[in-house]
């Protein structure tokens, strides 16, 4: 059974830093492309972060560049998304996601990120 | 990047009745399109793929249709488990993009 779980999430100060992972299991880990995916609260989803498979090619959104980085351990099954220099409107709902044939098929559960005083 | 955008933004409909969602892409992503499904506190659901092909368990009153830039999702006699928000989003290009979303609430 394919499974991703989110973790790392939690309270964080405008201007701090954290680290999400996502452990997969249930697949080949290193043969897909995976996504990171939020929702701010009662918003839609936007795709925040992408790596390639083997972790050659990645993508930032304009609002996350600069400020988060996206890598991914093959040899551990995880993905992970360090951010920093958080803002208030980084507050949301993080999912990672895998892209199957060439859309997300499977979604973690997602992982709440507060960023507040 | 392609922008997606969804309408109408809420949709008011009994259950029993027929609803129909749309979504139309700023260029062409031929074909590939999703439809997803979420409900409060879960992760988006994958409906339709292909712009019309349904996903693995999908109950065949959801249809999509469309091509190009112009996409619909049909769901033709809504349950109640059907009323959440849907997503359309293209993998086309690179990054994928969502529409903002449709509510599609009870009347």
């Amino acid at each position: 059974e394919v499974q991703l779980v989110e973790s790392g999430g939690g309270l964080v100060q405008p201007g701090g830093s954290l680290r999400l992972s996502c452990a997969a299991s249930g697949f080949t880990f290193s043969g897909y492309l995976l996504y990171w995916v939020r929702q701010a609260p009662g918003k839609g989803l936007e795709s925040v972060s992408a790596i390639t498979s083997n972790g050659d090619k990645t993508y930032y959104a304009n609002s996350v560049k600069g400020r988060f980085t996206i890598s991914r351990d093959n040899s551990k099954n995880t993905l992970y998304l360090q951010m920093g220099s958080l803002r208030a409107e980084d507050m949301a709902v993080y999912y990672c996601a895998r892209v199957g044939t060439a859309y997300f098929d499977f979604w973690g559960q997602g992982i709440l990120v507060t960023v507040s005083s | 990047e392609i922008v997606m955008t969804q309408s109408p933004a809420t949709l008011s409909v009994s259950p029993g009745e027929r609803a129909t969602l749309s979504c139309r892409a700023s260029q062409s992503v031929s074909s590939n399109l999703v439809w997803y499904q979420q409900k409060p506190g879960q992760a988006p659901r994958l409906l339709i793929y292909g712009a019309s092909t349904r996903a693995t368990g999908i109950p065949a009153r959801f249809s999509g249709s469309g091509s190009g830039t112009e996409f619909s999702l049909t769901i033709s006699s809504l349950q109640s488990e059907d009323f959440a928000v849907y997503y359309c989003q293209q993998y086309n290009n690179w990054p994928r993009t969502f529409g903002q979303g449709t509510k599609l609430e009870i009347k």
